[in-house]
């Protein structure tokens, strides 16, 4: 089983829409957890992080965690084309610093 | 944020040839630095991870005397791809992490290498 699950995608969505973006962990002992955004041909920004269950909410962004169930997702609401991007899911666990990513979602929103 | 800077950007070298990329993180101290490759519509893969002033941990089928890493202090960390060729081709990105609870990762902006 791999550490972290995500949906290749691609996941497309029409402008202004509602993004819902899924990821699954393995390890329960995960404290922290991270959504990137990657463009194609660069690096991975952070976007978000939640490491309490429930919700948090940053703009049009919102990340919810069920630990309980082992899973984080991210919602991206009004989608704008400019979103479209490979959503990274991650986390960290434990003393040792190592981040650990999911294989990434492919998002495109159609003007 | 915390500010990570990767050199060069970009590369052309010859088959056969070594090539040095460099991360650098500039405003903190990065106890630990991790070098990934990315393939064209693939996803990150971790190669291995440089913990300062000791030996890198290397990734499974990563070949550790083709890929040298050396992070000689708590700012720099740099891998040397040794004898490249075309196959070694790739996206390469560092990021580091700064130590806490929630620790995030701080990516470099990334070195496209190609080998011709």
């Amino acid at each position: 089983q791999k550490e972290v699950e995500q949906n290749s995608g691609p996941l497309s969505v029409p402008e202004g829409a509602i993004a819902s973006l899924n990821c699954t962990y393995s390890d329960r002992g995960s404290q922290s957890f991270f959504w990137y955004r990657q463009y194609s041909g660069k690096s991975p920004e952070l976007i978000m992080f939640i490491y309490s269950n429930g919700d948090k909410e940053d703009g049009r962004f919102t990340a919810q965690l069920n630990k309980a169930s082992q899973y984080v997702s991210l919602l991206i609401r009004d989608s704008q084309p400019s979103d479209s991007a490979t959503y990274l899911c991650a986390f960290h666990s434990g003393g040792y610093q190592k981040v650990t990513f999911g294989t990434g979602t492919k998002l495109q929103v159609i003007p | 944020g915390a500010v990570v800077s990767q050199h060069p950007s970009w590369v052309i070298c010859k088959s056969g040839t070594s090539v040095k990329i460099e991360c650098r993180s500039l405003d903190f101290q990065a106890t630990t630095m991790f070098w990934y490759r990315q393939f064209p519509k693939q996803s990150l893969m971790l190669m291995a991870t440089s913990n300062e002033g000791s030996k890198a941990t290397y990734e499974q089928g990563v070949e550790k005397d083709k890929f040298l890493i050396n992070h000689a202090s708590l700012t720099l960390s740099t891998l040397t791809v040794t004898s490249a060729h075309p196959e070694d081709s790739s996206f390469y990105i560092c990021s580091a992490t700064r130590q806490g609870v929630y620790t995030e990762a701080f990516f470099g902006q990334g070195t496209r290498l190609t080998v011709v």
